[in-house]
């Protein structure tokens, strides 16, 4: 099956400060990544489709400014929380399509103080 | 609206046994596709077993089948001789053909008992 890497997973940052997740497709290419946030025993929700080599797609009521989104590679795609604040504290969870199919990373764990 | 439900918030089931998980959709696209995902505690999103809309025959994954009826929009999960490392939270999710996205239901937490 297709491996999806997620790193860190788990951060603790100050409030203010930025912090930056990688997603990683290990063994397939990925045009196409997913941005996913998570509460609590509640359902996925879907931040924003990263697309290689163009602009970010954003759902409705995500920050652009806070959320930023880089895809620089076939196999690479980063998140990064800008200025930082408690209620950014979340479960971050990215996937990667291949051959129709999600794979998802294992997930970050953010906590701001 | 609401394209995937789950009305099973949380379920008990004995070591061996198998159990169902149930899941209906809505949509009106004659394409699409449908997913099973399980959470264990640890986060990660596993993906477990695909339908696709046109598939004649009911997906099977090992211990996994997908009990698809197209014309009741459902697309049930059986898990078989039930282990312990099952429980989990278990995901049902659909992608129209004419869309990228998924759509997940609230989930399923299955608890296992020895």
């Amino acid at each position: 099956g297709a491996v999806v890497s997620q790193h860190p997973s788990w951060v603790i940052c100050k409030s203010g400060t930025s912090v930056k997740i990688e997603c990683r497709s290990l063994d397939f290419q990925a045009t196409t990544m997913f941005w996913y946030r998570q509460f609590p025993k509640q359902s996925l929700m879907l931040m924003a489709t990263s697309n290689e080599g163009s602009k970010a797609t954003y759902e409705q009521g995500v920050e652009k400014d806070k959320f930023l989104i880089n895809h620089a590679s076939l196999t690479l795609s980063t998140l990064t929380v800008t200025s930082a604040h408690p209620e950014d504290s979340s479960f971050y969870i990215c996937s990667a399509q291949w051959i129709n199919i999600q794979y998802f990373g294992a997930g970050t764990r953010l906590s701001v103080l | 609206a609401q394209k995937i439900t789950q009305t099973q918030p949380g379920m008990f089931v004995q070591e061996k046994e198998a159990v169902t998980l149930d899941c209906t959709y809505d949509t009106s696209d004659p394409s699409y596709g449908l997913f099973w995902y399980k959470q264990p505690s640890s986060g990660e999103m596993i993906f477990l077993i695909y339908q696709g809309s046109y598939d004649q025959q009911n997906a099977t994954e090992g211990r996994y089948s997908l009990n698809f009826q197209k014309a009741r929009k459902s697309a049930n999960l059986v898990i078989s001789a039930s282990q312990l490392g099952d429980s989990a939270m278990y995901f049902c999710a659909m992608r129209e053909f004419n869309d990228y996205k998924l759509s997940f239901g609230a989930g399923t937490t299955v608890t296992v008992r020895a």
